[in-house]
């Protein structure tokens, strides 16, 4: 059974601060993605990697960073966060089409 | 980039009734198509998917079909449960290496009792 784990359920951080979302997959997937939900918008696409150490940008990487420097593991990270990046954040992994996605972090931003 | 629009946002059926939910892809390269569900709480999790080389595929209740002519793709929920409330993203990818998926913006299946 495929896991994808992400570090916290919640976190509030205040403006201005530096922070990571950690996800980690037990599937040794090649793929992994990170996603932000928002209500009436959907899921959209941050960033994703398809290897260690590559990365790719997805429809919003502004105000985003990742690392990806082992393969069961991939990092968001918010140089310096801002209450418009108040959200729900998921990771998700695949390696072929079907993704499988972590239990979410809700991130506010104060 | 691949664009998926997704109808309706909100949708509210009496249990029985039938719930059909619909999306639209922009990229013509685009294969998969895939239907998540998430329940409260939860996280999103895949219901049924379909191929572009396929027009309909069913699993018991749960069918999914693909014009692909239109970019056109539909979930069709038939007698539907208390358990079916959820909200429902589609999905687009054109595989590839990466598997991306381009969601759409999710519909909020209620079913009352």
């Amino acid at each position: 059974d495929v896991k994808v784990t992400q570090s916290s359920r919640y976190l509030v951080k205040r403006t201005g601060e530096k922070v990571f979302l950690e996800c980690v997959q037990d599937m040794d997937h090649e793929n992994m993605f990170w996603y932000r939900q928002d209500p009436g918008l959907g899921l959209r696409l941050i960033y994703f990697s398809y290897d260690v150490k590559m990365k790719e940008k997805g429809d919003i990487p502004e105000g985003y960073s990742v690392s990806r420097e082992k393969k069961e593991r991939f990092s968001l990270i918010l140089e310096s966060a801002s209450t418009n990046q108040t959200s729900m954040y998921l990771c998700a992994s695949n390696q072929g089409p079907e993704a499988f996605f972590g239990q979410g972090t809700r991130l506010t931003v104060v | 980039g691949e664009n998926v629009e997704q109808h309706p946002s909100t949708l509210s059926v009496q249990e029985g009734d039938s719930a059909v939910i619909k999306c639209t892809y922009s990229d013509s390269a685009s294969n998969y198509f895939p239907w998540y569900k998430q329940e409260l709480g939860k996280r999103p999790q895949l219901i049924i998917d379909i191929r572009s080389n396929v027009g309909e595929k069913k699993d018991q209740r749960i069918a999914v079909t693909l014009n692909k002519t239109a970019k056109h793709f539909s979930l069709h929920i038939t007698e539907t449960q208390p358990e079916d409330s959820a909200v429902y993203f589609c999905a687009a990818s054109y595989g590839g290496a990466t598997n991306k998926l381009i969601f759409g913006t999710g519909t909020l299946l209620a079913v009352q009792p």
